[in-house]
């Protein structure tokens, strides 16, 4: 089975702080990505990568950046946490992009900006 | 844009009973559709999904139907467990490499016993 987990399940971080939210997948999977969900808008994409050193902007990269150094490895940093970025954060992979639909998820981080 | 709609919840039901979460999509053409599962404390996973018009895909007793002409994929149960409590997200994604899922706001749905 494939196993993705996240660093953390809760995160309390104060405004202004930098934060790291690691996410590590066990399966060479080549597409990796970043959602936060939030009540009644869903999931929605920050950040994906195809491949080690890869990155695209999803549909809400404003005030996150990423970094892939390692392919099982993808990491979401704010690099200066403000309120409006406390939510749930979601990582995923998927085995390719021709198998962009199939994505496997971690369990999740809460992000508390304070 | 495309986008996916689901109705709010929280959907509250007694154990047994039928289920029905409607989710409605806008699209240019027609993309693949999708249901995810998210369990309290669990990351999403995939329940059931169907590529084409007509198609309908099955899981867990799950059973969604792929009817272009309303644009729909309601997802249905015909008796719900305890254990079915959960969040229900609706999603869609073009065939064409490099297109992203995109999820409705997702539906709460409790089972009381």
């Amino acid at each position: 089975d494939v196993k993705v987990t996240q660093s953390s399940r809760y995160l309390v971080k104060r405004t202004g702080e930098k934060v790291f939210l690691e996410c590590v997948q066990d399966m060479d999977h080549e597409n990796m990505f970043w959602y936060r969900q939030d009540p009644g808008l869903g999931l929605r994409l920050i950040y994906f990568s195809y491949d080690v050193k890869m990155k695209e902007k999803g549909d809400i990269p404003e005030g996150y950046s990423v970094s892939r150094e390692k392919k099982e490895r993808f990491s979401l940093i704010l690099e200066s946490a403000s309120t409006n970025q406390t939510s749930m954060y979601l990582c995923a992979s998927s085995l390719d992009r021709g198998h962009l639909e199939t994505q496997y998820f971690g369990p999740g981080t809460r992000l508390l900006v304070l | 844009g495309d986008s996916v709609t689901q109705m709010e919840g929280p959907v509250t039901l007694s154990e047994e009973a039928f289920l029905t979460i409607n989710c409605t999509y806008t699209a240019t053409g027609y993309p693949s559709l999708f249901w995810y599962v998210q369990y309290p404390g669990e990351g999403l996973q995939l329940l059931l999904k169907a590529t084409k018009a007509d198609d309908k895909g099955s899981n867990k007793g799950f059973e969604a139907t792929y009817r272009k002409e309303t644009t729909s994929f309601h997802l249905e149960k015909g008796s719900v467990q305890v254990s079915d409590s959960a969040v229900y997200f609706c999603a869609l994604i073009y065939n064409n490499a490099g297109n992203m899922l995109t999820f409705g706001g997702g539906t709460r749905l409790m089972v009381k016993p």
